[in-house]
């Protein structure tokens, strides 16, 4: 049964500190979303990837937050440095650009900032 | 851009009553559409899709057709569980194969 991994599931850091979170997607995808949850502002979209190249990083704070796809097993959202206001459930989501476009979400990684 | 708008909830049903939870959209050209599900504590599901005009996208006894000339994907289920209690998000794909979210609706099943 293929799912997105996501580490850590749960992270507290302090302000100031870098917070690197990890997603494995599912073999095969070629599109690879990063997604923040908040009760305020709901589901935002961070990044996008296809074919391991990002394509759109504009709902993504550029001066303390980063995202890349170092090989196709493997994405990463760094932070830093952390503030509080980045506290909320992060998902990682992989699909296939096409006719099978459905995307398939990781469990989520929450993060506290304190 | 394109967008999605949902019902306000929480909606609040007893066990075994009809669903709906309407959705509305604008998008350019014909978008699939999509219902994912997000159960406490979880990621979120794909519940349902469909990809064209008078598709019916169905799953777990809930369904949904797509009605181009509304705009609409409204999500439907003939009796509810307690077990369906979950945030319901309606969302359609727009043409770089991003989904555009909805603010979700809260269903919550009493016994």
């Amino acid at each position: 049964d293929a799912r997105v991994t996501q580490t850590p599931r749960h992270k507290v850091t302090e302000m100031g500190q870098e917070v690197t979170m990890r997603c494995q997607p599912i073999l095969g995808h070629n599109t690879v979303f990063w997604y923040r949850q908040t009760m305020m502002q709901g589901l935002e979209l961070l990044a996008y990837f296809r074919n391991r190249a990002p394509l759109d990083d504009s709902g993504m704070p550029k001066d303390r937050f980063s995202a890349e796809m170092p090989d196709a097993t493997l994405a990463t959202l760094k932070i830093q440095p952390s503030e509080p206001r980045d506290s909320a459930v992060y998902f990682c989501a992989s699909g296939f650009s096409g006719v099978r476009n459905e995307q398939f979400f990781g469990p989520g990684t929450r993060l506290t900032v304190l | 851009g394109d967008s999605v708008t949902q019902m306000e909830g929480p909606v609040t049903l007893s066990e075994e009553a009809f669903l709906t939870i309407n959705c509305t959209y604008t998008a350019t050209g014909y978008p699939s559409l999509f219902w994912y599900v997000q159960y406490p504590g979880e990621g979120l599901q794909l519940l349902l899709k469909a990809t064209k005009a008078d598709d019916k996208g169905s799953n777990k006894g809930f369904e949904a057709t797509y009605r181009k000339e509304t705009t609409s994907f409204h999500l439907e289920k003939g009796s509810v569980q307690v077990s369906d209690s979950a945030v319901y998000f309606c969302a359609p794909m727009d043409s770089s194969y991003k989904l555009i979210f909805g603010s979700g609706t809260r269903l919550l099943v009493r016994p």
